[in-house]
C-alpha cells in the first residue's frame, strides 16, 4: 500500500511567517507534486519534481519555493506567508516509467493540509 | 496548459438511484484519463486509468468510459450508496511522463 503523509492536517499561521509543508512517500516514487485546492478551482500545480534536488515550476508557483533534498521526501516553502496562500495543500507522488513509453503512472495523494493565514 | 471540465458541479441523489458525470478534455495531445474519489479528510484515491478510446474500466457499482476523439468520458455509478457520496475528479495528462491537468470535481451527495 502507498503511503504519503504529510506533516499537518491543520495549521494556522499569520501573514508574513515562513511556513514549511513536509510530504513524505514510502513507495520510492520518482516523481512529488504540490497541489492547491481552492473552492471552484479544482487542483492546481505549484511545484514538482522528477528526482533528488530537482524541481520544476507547476502553473502557480509565485509565492512559493520547494526542496527535495531526500527522494522520500518534498517540501513547501512558503517564504512570507500572505491571506491568499489559504488554501488546502495536497502533496502527491508517483512513479515514472522511463521505458519506451515514458509514462507517469498514477499519482497517490497524501491527506491534505488545511492552511490558514490569518 | 490543458482545459478540463466536469458536470455538473454537484448532484444529490436518493440511495438506490443510478448516476453519471462527465469529463471533458482536450481530443487533441491526449494520452491518459484518471479519475478519483475524494472523500471528505481522506486523501483522494485513484479509481481509474485508461488511455485508448473506447476503454471501459469497472470497479464493482462504479464504472467508466473513455471517447479520446470528442474528448469526454462519463463515469457512471449503479445503485448508488451513502458511502458513494465523495467529490469525483478527473485528471488529464497531456504529454506522457508530464503533470496533471484536474477538472473542478463533481460532488455526489447521496441521501438515505
Amino acid at each position: 500500500d502507498v503511503k504519503v503523509t504529510q506533516s499537518s492536517r491543520y495549521l494556522v499561521k499569520r501573514t508574513g511567517e515562513k511556513v514549511f509543508l513536509e510530504c513524505v512517500q514510502d513507495m520510492d516514487h520518482e516523481n512529488m507534486f504540490w497541489y492547491r485546492q481552492d473552492p471552484g478551482l479544482g487542483l492546481r500545480l505549484i511545484y514538482f519534481s522528477y528526482d533528488v534536488k530537482m524541481k520544476e515550476k507547476g502553473d502557480i508557483p509565485e509565492g512559493y519555493s520547494v526542496s527535495r533534498e531526500k527522494k522520500e521526501r518534498f517540501s513547501l516553502i512558503l517564504e512570507s506567508a500572505s491571506t491568499n496562500q489559504t488554501s488546502m495543500y495536497l502533496c502527491a507522488s508517483s512513479h515514472l516509467d522511463t521505458g519506451a513509453t515514458f509514462y507517469q503512472e498514477t499519482q497517490y495523494f497524501g491527506p491534505g493540509t488545511r492552511l490558514l493565514v490569518l | 496548459i490543458l482545459n478540463v471540465e466536469q458536470s455538473p458541479q454537484s448532484l444529490h441523489v436518493q440511495e438506490g438511484d443510478s448516476t453519471n458525470f462527465t469529463c471533458s478534455f482536450p481530443s487533441s495531445n491526449f494520452y491518459a484519463l484518471h479519475w478519483y474519489r475524494w472523500e471528505t479528510a481522506k486523501s483522494p484515491e485513484a479509481l481509474f486509468v485508461m488511455t485508448l478510446n473506447g476503454d471501459e474500466k469497472k470497479k464493482g457499482r462504479i464504472s467508466a468510459t473513455l471517447n479520446t476523439k470528442e474528448g469526454y468520458s462519463y463515469l457512471y455509478i449503479k445503485g448508488s450508496q451513502p458511502e458513494d457520496s465523495a467529490t469525483y475528479l478527473c485528471a488529464s495528462d497531456g504529454v506522457p511522463g508530464n503533470q496533471f491537468y484536474f477538472g473542478t470535481g463533481t460532488s455526489l451527495t447521496v441521501i438515505p
